[in-house]
């Protein structure tokens, strides 16, 4: 599958632990995006990288989320001192340099904080 | 930044009838939008997109419509077959930033056989 890959699929925790998403980009995409989908919501903008440079955060993406892209390829998403707020599933999508390219999402990593 | 709003949440059909979902933006210098069709537990996929410069884009039984004027564009399923139930979401990109998607919060079609 050469598609966008996300690991683990499912994640669950106790408030307060720390959590950390893998997402593997189609290997071509320079960008890569992270996006959290709660319930009957559409996917909301958290961080985008170009290579390995974070370019933007949203404000959803408090202090306690950092993401990574350390050369470029994959990405981890991490979040530390859950709450149960934070329970979403965590997209991540990536695509090519050129303009409106499609994004390519991942099939997510389903949180669910108890 | 950029507010998606769509309507309607959700849209109930008989197999073979035709299906809108409307979608309207607030920052006008939103250049491309793509919808995506998400099913229950998958990721979500493109079906079809417009950019600005264009009024009406086809693809089989898949059509939208945009209207930069009024800041809103349409999705149009014809003859519509019972795996087309999904959740349908429109986004939006604005001509800057990074090309991050903001979505609607989606429809969700039920085609009955």
């Amino acid at each position: 599958d050469t598609g966008v890959s996300q690991n683990p699929r499912h994640k669950i925790t106790k408030r307060g632990q720390n959590v950390t998403f893998r997402c593997d980009p189609i290997s071509e995409h320079n960008r890569l995006y992270w996006y959290r989908q709660t319930l009957g919501q559409g996917p909301e903008f958290l961080t985008y990288f170009q290579n390995e440079a974070q370019l933007e955060k949203s404000r959803l993406l408090s202090d306690r989320f950092s993401a990574e892209r350390p050369k470029g390829s994959f990405s981890t998403l991490e979040i530390q001192r859950t709450e149960q707020g934070d329970s979403a599933m965590y997209l991540c999508a990536s695509r090519t340099d050129i303009s409106y390219n499609e994004q390519f999402f991942g099939p997510g990593t389903r949180l669910t904080v108890l | 930044g950029e507010n998606v709003e769509q309507h309607p949440s959700t849209l109930s059909v008989q197999e073979g009838d035709s299906a809108v979902i409307k979608c309207t933006y607030s920052d006008s210098a939103s250049n491309y939008f793509p919808w995506y069709k998400q099913e229950l537990g998958k990721r979500p996929q493109l079906i079809i997109d417009i950019r600005s410069n264009v009024g009406e884009k086809k693809d089989q039984r898949i059509a939208v419509t945009l209207n930069k004027t009024a800041k809103h564009f349409s999705l149009h399923i014809t003859e519509t077959q019972p795996e087309d139930s999904a959740v349908y979401f429109c986004a939006a990109i604005p001509n800057s930033g990074y090309s991050t998607l903001t979505f609607g919060k989606g429809t969700m079609l039920l085609v009955s056989p």
